[in-house]
């Protein structure tokens, strides 16, 4: 059973507008997350995280929020730029765990 | 050089082949992590390593074997590999293994493994 997932396989929108990418967990006990932009023939590199002590956590044109009570989490970049086309994967884990759970992935097109 | 290195980036083996996968991080971590990233399937980890001992094997056939020789290096050896293990194989690391706030996972840029 997969514990985060990520049910948007691809998402274009036009440059300047706003991606707003999405992510479900069902472990109760994760309490950190984390989103990671992989390009093609690189490994992930990291872009953002929020504890579950915050609802929302911001860094430039990224900002991810988190509503514990739905099990969800989101990642809106805002203005999107065509840099920003790249797989993102959605992370979770629990605090004292080595264990980071992936996603499958979202590909954003960010179209100029 | 700084980060993760993986090596070779590219591979490509027959099914009797044995063949071995290197990292090496520059970060100063003690936490060394390899996964498997095959299409359409979330990343899945295989094994990680904490200050050169094993801490966890995710279940991975005995066709992988993992070697740790110190903090910085870490080994994927494979022999006698199907061709459902094509994949893409990437290595990690952290400060830690027992996630402190604020930990991350920093990856190297991943072998392609081809199995034929």
């Amino acid at each position: 059973d997969q514990q985060v997932k990520q049910n948007s396989p691809s998402l274009s929108v036009q440059e300047g507008r706003i991606s707003i990418l999405n992510c479900d967990y069902t472990n109760s006990m994760f309490d950190y997350f984390l989103w990671y932009k992989k390009y093609p023939a690189e490994g992930p590199t990291f872009l953002i995280s929020i504890s579950s002590i915050k609802d929302k956590n911001e860094d430039g044109r990224f900002t991810v929020f988190l509503n514990k009570s739905a099990k969800h989490l989101s990642l809106h970049i805002v203005p999107s730029q065509p840099g920003d086309s790249a797989v993102y994967f959605c992370a979770a884990s629990a605090l004292g765990t080595y264990k980071y759970i992936f996603g499958t992935g979202t590909r954003l097109k960010v179209l100029a | 050089e700084t980060g993760v290195t993986q090596t070779p980036r590219h591979l490509v083996m027959g099914m009797t082949n044995k063949k071995s996968l290197k990292c090496e991080q520059h970060l100063g971590h003690n936490a060394m992590y390899w996964y498997k990233q095959s299409a359409k399937k979330p990343l899945e980890l295989m094994f990680v390593y904490s200050l050169e001992e094993r801490v966890e094997n995710n279940s991975v056939p005995s066709r992988f074997s993992p070697e740790c020789p110190n903090s910085s290096h870490l080994f994927l050896h494979l022999h006698t590999l199907q061709p459902e293990d094509s994949a893409l194989y990437l290595c990690a690391s952290s400060q830690d293994w027992d996630r402190g706030d604020n930990e991350k996972l920093f990856f190297g840029s991943g072998t392609q493994l081809s199995v034929l």
